[in-house]
């Protein structure tokens, strides 16, 4: 079965260090999608690739937040200079272009805790 | 913009007992309606999806129904089982044009045997 992977599964770090995660989306998926969830609330949108073009990014996405997915197939974000409130789950998920009610299949998420 | 409500949990029921869990929505156009489950310790699936208005989703016993003039997409099971119990996500997409999906706060649901 090759869903959506992504690591590390868990990060703890401290604050002011930068701190990258990787997502590698099912293989034929064009669309990359991230996420940030915290307790309690559901996924919050974070930014979107179309193969390697980021189309839309959100304004929860501040300057010290960045992705990448430069061959269209795996994706990076990275977050620098971290402070305590980054700490959330990041999910990414993939989805294949196509008709309405396109599905986004969830990898498993990277947990960071930033102390 | 877009927005989901859902139904505040946490919700407890019996085994077999019926299950709803509200999700109204707000959008501009003619959104796609999901939704998804998070088992304890595990990622997001999608349970069932609606693309259009009538549409009925079904999966697993649950079902939703795209009510477009309650702007509504509620989750029912008739008789629910242990197994049931997880995280439950309403969740709206724009089709052709807005990718992303927006999401409720979740409903945790927990069936007592």
């Amino acid at each position: 079965d090759t869903g959506v992977s992504q690591d590390p599964r868990h990060k703890i770090t401290k604050r002011g260090q930068n701190v990258t995660f990787r997502c590698d989306p099912i293989s034929e998926h064009n669309r990359l999608y991230w996420y940030r969830q915290t307790l309690g609330q559901g996924p919050e949108f974070l930014t979107y690739f179309q193969n390697e073009a980021q189309l839309e990014k959100s304004r929860l996405l501040s300057d010290r937040f960045s992705a990448e997915r430069p061959k269209g197939s795996f994706s990076t974000l990275e977050i620098q200079r971290t402070e305590q409130g980054d700490s959330a789950m990041y999910l990414c998920a993939s989805s294949l272009e196509g008709l309405a009610g396109e599905v986004a299949f969830f990898g498993p998420g990277t947990r960071l805790t930033v102390l | 913009g877009n927005s989901v409500t859902q139904m505040e949990g946490p919700v407890t029921l019996s085994e077999e007992a019926f299950l709803t869990i509200n999700c109204t929505y707000t959008a501009t156009g003619y959104p796609s309606l999901f939704w998804y489950v998070q088992y304890p310790g595990e990622g997001l699936q999608l349970l069932l999806k609606a693309t259009k208005a009538d549409d009925k989703g079904s999966n697993k016993g649950f079902e939703a129904t795209y009510r477009k003039e309650t702007t509504s997409f509620h989750l029912e099971k008739g008789s629910v089982q242990v197994s049931d119990s997880a995280v439950y996500f309403c969740a709206l997409r724009r089709d052709f044009g807005n990718e992303k999906l927006t999401f409720g706060t979740g409903t945790r649901l927990t069936i007592i045997p």
